[in-house]
């Protein structure tokens, strides 16, 4: 089984209907993080978790929120989603306790279409 | 500001040939991480290389090695004997340890031609 799962692979939504992305993890690690990625542009920051107390905005959280439910838990929702959303999405784990400090592992993405 | 750079969008190369992917990258924080990833056709990504800042030494993971020019800020990454599964999109990333986030570069195509 993969040590990050995440639920939807492949979604089309509607402009302005609300939708969540979810991410698990059964690494045990502390660290969690959302991703976007555009052609051409790599992969942006959307937000990061240090913990479930500990959460963050990264360079573009503006039309996203998150929730850290648990350790291993941490979703990433779209209030109203608009065309400029679609991409492709990607939740990522690391943890910094551990000698692999920098390494970050990531899930397998989900693809999010906003029409 | 762009703190990572791939000047690159796409490359060719000839397989069993060697490629250099260029990489450059802006920070003041003493202490970081450079890493490359690649990402295949598939839409995972796969974790190749990491050089910290502190490293005397270049990283070499099998036919991967990252090239580190500490005064000049470049992290490249050189892939040996090419062979046609290395065509892929590679990201070159920095993790600074103050701020502990992960930016990535827009990335670099790499075609690899029989």
């Amino acid at each position: 089984d993969a040590d990050v799962t995440q639920t939807p692979r492949n979604r089309i939504t509607k402009t302005g209907k609300r939708i969540m992305l979810e991410c698990s993890q059964t690494k045990g690690h502390d660290r969690m993080y959302w991703y976007r990625q555009d052609p051409g542009l790599g992969l942006r920051l959307i937000y990061y978790s240090f913990d479930v107390k500990d959460i963050n905005k990264g360079e573009i959280s503006d039309g996203y929120s998150v929730s850290r439910q648990a350790q291993a838990k941490f979703s990433l929702s779209l209030e109203s989603a608009i065309p400029n959303q679609t991409a492709l999405y990607f939740c990522a784990t690391s943890d910094l306790s551990r000698t692999e400090w920098y390494e970050q592992y990531f899930g397998p993405g989900t693809r999010l279409t906003v029409t | 500001a762009q703190k990572i750079t791939q000047t690159q969008p796409g490359m060719f190369v000839q397989e069993k040939e060697a490629v250099t992917l260029d990489c450059t990258y802006d920070t003041s924080d003493p202490s970081y991480g450079l890493f490359w990833y690649k990402q295949p056709s598939s839409g995972e990504m796969i974790f190749l290389i990491y050089q910290g800042s502190y490293d005397q030494q270049n990283a070499t993971e099998g036919r991967y090695s990252l090239n580190f020019q500490k005064a000049r800020k470049s992290a490249n990454l050189v892939i040996s004997a090419s062979q046609l599964g290395d065509s892929a999109m590679y990201f070159c990333a920095m993790r600074e340890w103050s701020d502990d986030k992960v930016i990535f570069g827009p990335g670099t195509s790499l075609s690899v031609i029989p």
